[in-house]
């Protein structure tokens, strides 16, 4: 069955470092999606991307974050000059369109120290 | 301002038997609403979507409801199992469905 995969599945940073998130979302998919979980919090909606271009943006993804689709399998989160608050769970997720069903990658635990 | 709104926060209930979990929904222009199933350190995996013209969906034990005009959600598992235990979570997306909403979840615990 196909899936979502990420890697590394749990990444420790020291404040101030850039990282990097890697997904390999489902080949036929399209449409790409980045989530942050902060431990015991709900589920945060970071950026949609279509067509080789951000469609959507919540408000925390702001100029520290960006994404990438630097080949034809893999989408990236970086995330800039971390935080300690940038500590969180963080998935990947894919869908064929818009308004079918996303499946999620099993997460990066990134622990910024 | 756009919210999900998820009830009870948990649950606990037997094994075997049925339960409902809500969903209230400020969240405008609706595209979609989708519930997830959670389990802890994984994650969430898709049971049901609707669009605005769909009033129910079902797959397997799940059964999702969608009444737009109270924008009310509710999803009914049938004949709980061990398994079930998780959090399920109800989210809402607008505008073409890519910027989501996240409730906050109900946890629920199923007993032996």
């Amino acid at each position: 069955e196909p899936e979502v995969t990420q890697t590394p599945s749990h990444q420790v940073t020291q404040m101030g470092q850039e990282v990097i998130l890697r997904c390999v979302p489902i080949s036929n998919h399209l449409y790409f999606y980045w989530y942050r979980q902060i431990l015991g919090q709900k589920v945060e909606f970071l950026v949609s991307f279509y067509n080789n271009e951000i469609s959507e943006k919540s408000e925390i993804f702001d100029d520290q974050f960006s994404v990438e689709r630097p080949d034809g399998s893999n989408f990236t989160l970086k995330i800039r000059s971390t935080k300690l608050e940038d500590s969180a769970m963080y998935f990947c997720a894919s869908s064929g369109t818009e308004n079918t069903e996303a499946f999620f990658g099993q997460g990066t635990r990134l622990t910024v120290v | 301002k756009n919210q999900v709104e998820q009830s009870p926060q948990s649950l606990i209930i037997l094994e075997g038997k049925n339960c409902t979990l809500q969903c209230n929904y400020t969240v405008s222009p609706f595209s979609n609403l989708r519930w997830y199933k959670q389990d802890t350190g994984r994650g969430p995996v898709s049971l049901t979507i609707m669009t605005f013209s769909e009033n129910t969906k079902s797959n397997g034990r799940y059964t999702a409801t969608l009444d737009a005009d109270t924008k009310q959600s509710s999803l009914h598992i049938t004949a709980s199992q061990l398994s079930d235990s998780a959090s399920y979570i109800c989210v809402v997306g607008n505008t073409g469905g890519f910027k989501t909403i996240f409730g906050a979840g109900t946890r629920l615990f199923v007993k032996a």
